[in-house]
């Protein structure tokens, strides 16, 4: 079984609708963090958590917003999706300076 | 803000070629981390390097840490399709908050 696991791994929606991508952990680490990918832009960083009372905002929070239910659960959602907000979400774990990613949600947003 | 330029962004070369990628910044790292991407999946760790000057060899790939920790380079001897990617440099900056490049697409053709 998968360490980070990420559902949905593909989403279409449409503009103005609330969209929550899920992020569960098997690894037992305390930080998590969620991620966007654009083409040519590498991985911009959303939101982390260090531990489940601790929520910080990334580079690109806004229109985002984030819970962590648990330990190994992380999720991200989108208020009201607009298109600029397709892409493809990277969840990731760590306790060191390694990180370990799930295998992404393809979110396209009409 | 904090950024890392990696170059080239794509390089198409034939099998057996060497080749290297670079990962530049004006800020300081306390350590810096080289990733895989493959499609349709996250990033996986190849490196992490954290003393100025370090070098690492991995097989055919060999990662250099600039003196300053501004920089790094990624050299593959004798590249075989096998190694086709997406190849990410990133910088940790000593809270556990990383800031990724927007990789080099890497094709090695038969």
């Amino acid at each position: 079984d998968a360490d980070v696991t990420q559902t949905p791994r593909n989403r279409i929606t449409k503009t103005g609708k609330r969209i929550m991508l899920e992020c569960s952990q098997t690894k037992g680490h305390d930080r998590m963090y969620w991620y966007r990918q654009d083409p040519g832009l590498g991985l911009q960083l959303i939101y982390y958590s260090f531990d489940v009372k601790d929520i910080n905002k990334g580079e690109i929070s806004d229109g985002y917003s984030v819970s962590r239910q648990a330990q190994a659960k992380f999720s991200l959602s989108l208020e009201s999706a607009i298109p600029n907000q397709t892409a493809l979400y990277f969840c990731a774990t760590s306790d060191s300076y390694e990180q370990f990613f799930g295998p992404g949600t393809r979110l396209t947003v009409l | 803000t904090q950024l890392l330029e990696q170059s080239p962004q794509f390089l198409s070369i034939q099998e057996g070629e060497n080749l290297t990628v670079y990962c530049n910044s004006s800020s300081v790292f306390s350590s810096l981390q080289w990733y895989r991407q493959e499609p349709g999946e996250g990033p996986v760790l190849l490196v992490t390097v954290v003393t100025g000057g370090e070098v690492k060899k991995l097989k055919r790939l060999t990662f250099q840490f600039g003196d300053a920790r501004k920089d790094s380079s990624l050299h593959i001897t004798a590249a075989q399709p096998g190694d086709t990617g997406l190849y990410l440099c990133a910088g940790e900056d000593g809270g556990f908050k990383t800031i990724f490049g927007a990789g080099t697409r890497l094709f090695v053709k038969a």
